[in-house]
């Protein structure tokens, strides 16, 4: 069983520029959700994705979008980077419909934006 | 809307002795409840939940946790902790569904620290 894999490890970026992270769901999983981790901090709840469209959003601005893909993998996209979006930026793939209601998580994309 | 404190942000402790880390939600509605645990540079990993049922949950590296309803707290326990545990403790919460996956609300996480 593969589990949930996040790419690229680390990122550093400029401010205003845009970024794109990646993420494989655990095989046998439809449902992605992506948090945002700053230092020091829990993670935040950013939005998910179901069937392709997305399933539910935090707080956070239209600049963070995302898309999902037939294979249930996803990216998130941040357009106009600031300083206080660098972050540690999580993955997490689950399953509607079933009765674990568990979240497995990736390593992380560590993002730094100067 | 769901909220949790995490009641401490650092517990030192030293080795084979027993840990308790405090956990207290706030909600509206009936929630799941969980805790997580992170190493240093890695992603979350599942320790153990509580979904229904017995309100004592065990979970996996010894810990256990006890749901307590009318203090709405979710503590979790270890009776002898090891130099390994060393890491970052997370307790969240999720609301109660049929089946469908919503987000979890984390807590700002408790570092638990062991010395030898």
């Amino acid at each position: 069983e593969t589990g949930v894999t996040q790419s690229p490890t680390h990122l550093i970026k400029t401010r205003g520029q845009q970024v794109t992270l990646r993420c494989s769901s655990q095989s046998g999983h439809n449902t992605v959700s992506w948090y945002q981790q700053a230092l020091g901090q829990g993670p935040q709840f950013i939005f998910q994705y179901y069937r392709e469209e997305e399933n539910g959003r935090g707080n956070f601005p239209p600049r963070f979008s995302g898309l999902q893909f037939p294979n249930y993998s996803s990216e998130l996209n941040v357009n106009a980077l600031e300083l206080d979006d660098s972050a540690l930026y999580l993955c997490a793939s689950s399953t509607q419909g079933g009765l674990s209601y568990e979240q497995y998580f990736g390593p992380g994309t560590r993002l730094t934006v100067t | 809307a769901q909220s949790v404190t995490q009641l401490d942000s650092q517990v030192p402790v030293f080795e084979e002795a027993p840990v308790e880390l405090r956990c207290n939600y706030s909600s509206s509605v009936s929630v799941y409840l969980f805790w997580y645990v992170q190493y240093p540079n890695q992603g979350l990993q599942l320790l153990l939940k509580y979904l229904s049922g017995s309100t004592l949950v065990k979970g996996i590296n010894g810990f256990e946790a006890e749901f307590n309803k009318s203090q709405t707290s979710f503590h979790l326990r270890k009776p002898s902790v090891h130099i390994s545990d060393t890491a970052e403790y997370f307790c969240a919460v999720s609301r109660v569904s049929g089946g469908s996956n919503y987000k979890l609300t984390f807590g700002k996480g408790t570092l638990l620290t062991v010395n030898p």
